[in-house]
């Protein structure tokens, strides 16, 4: 199994800010995912990291506005960037062990005013 | 993308009778599925993973697979109030790739 550790857990931010989400893994990984959950809904996959490359991004998701990091294969950041209202969102990291259980960071509960 | 449909509910039960949630899916290449489980303002956690056709059964959960019909549920037997929340269907990815989720169908036990 995999324990991630994700913060901050929530935020309340002025629009027009950027925000960076940290999740840190305590083993190494080579692939972390970034989703978002908007209010009712699913987790829509936003992009994945791989240590070393760009992270490659899902339609509707681009790296100016969501841009991530991933300097070593146990950590990774997501930064939200110049926020509007519509970003507010539950932000969730994810690891996986080959094709069996994903794993998930406790989320970060992002409001945007 | 392997894309899977939900009903996204709420289907409500009453406790102690079975709940049945039922996830089809368009790829046919598909082998294995996972079940998540998702209680309000907290992270997906895993319940069930179902790798051959047929049933797999743990505790009070059992889920079905039907490669034929391209469906895949999940049974869970004397329901509990406790087992209220959102239940994600999503195929096992290839390595490397994230889950694609389906929309989930929100559960809700009344007492």
């Amino acid at each position: 199994s995999a324990v991630i550790s994700q913060k901050p857990s929530r935020d309340i931010c002025q629009r027009g800010t950027s925000l960076t989400i940290q999740c840190q893994v305590d083993s190494q990984v080579t692939m972390m995912f970034w989703y978002r959950q908007q209010p009712g809904q699913s987790l829509t996959l936003i992009a994945t990291a791989n240590q070393g490359s760009e992270a490659t991004y899902e339609s509707g998701f681009v790296i100016d506005k969501f841009p991530i990091s991933r300097p070593n294969l146990t950590f990774s950041t997501l930064t939200v960037s110049n926020m509007s209202p519509e970003d507010s969102s539950i932000y969730l990291c994810s690891v996986d062990q080959g094709d069996t259980e994903a794993f998930f960071g406790q989320g970060t509960r992002l409001t945007v005013v | 993308q392997k894309e899977v449909e939900q009903n996204s509910g709420p289907l409500s039960v009453p406790e102690g009778a079975i709940a049945s949630l039922n996830c089809t899916y368009s790829d046919r290449g598909s082998q294995s599925f996972f079940w998540y489980r998702q209680y309000s303002g907290k992270s997906p956690e895993l319940i069930m993973s179902i790798y051959s056709n047929g049933d797999k059964e743990d505790g009070r959960f059992t889920a079905q697979l039907n490669k034929a019909s391209q469906y895949v549920s999940l049974l869970i037997r004397d329901s509990q109030p406790s087992d209220s929340a959102t239940y994600l269907c999503a195929p096992a990815p290839n390595s490397g790739y994230a889950l694609n989720f389906g929309k989930g169908t929100s559960l809700l036990v009344t007492p």
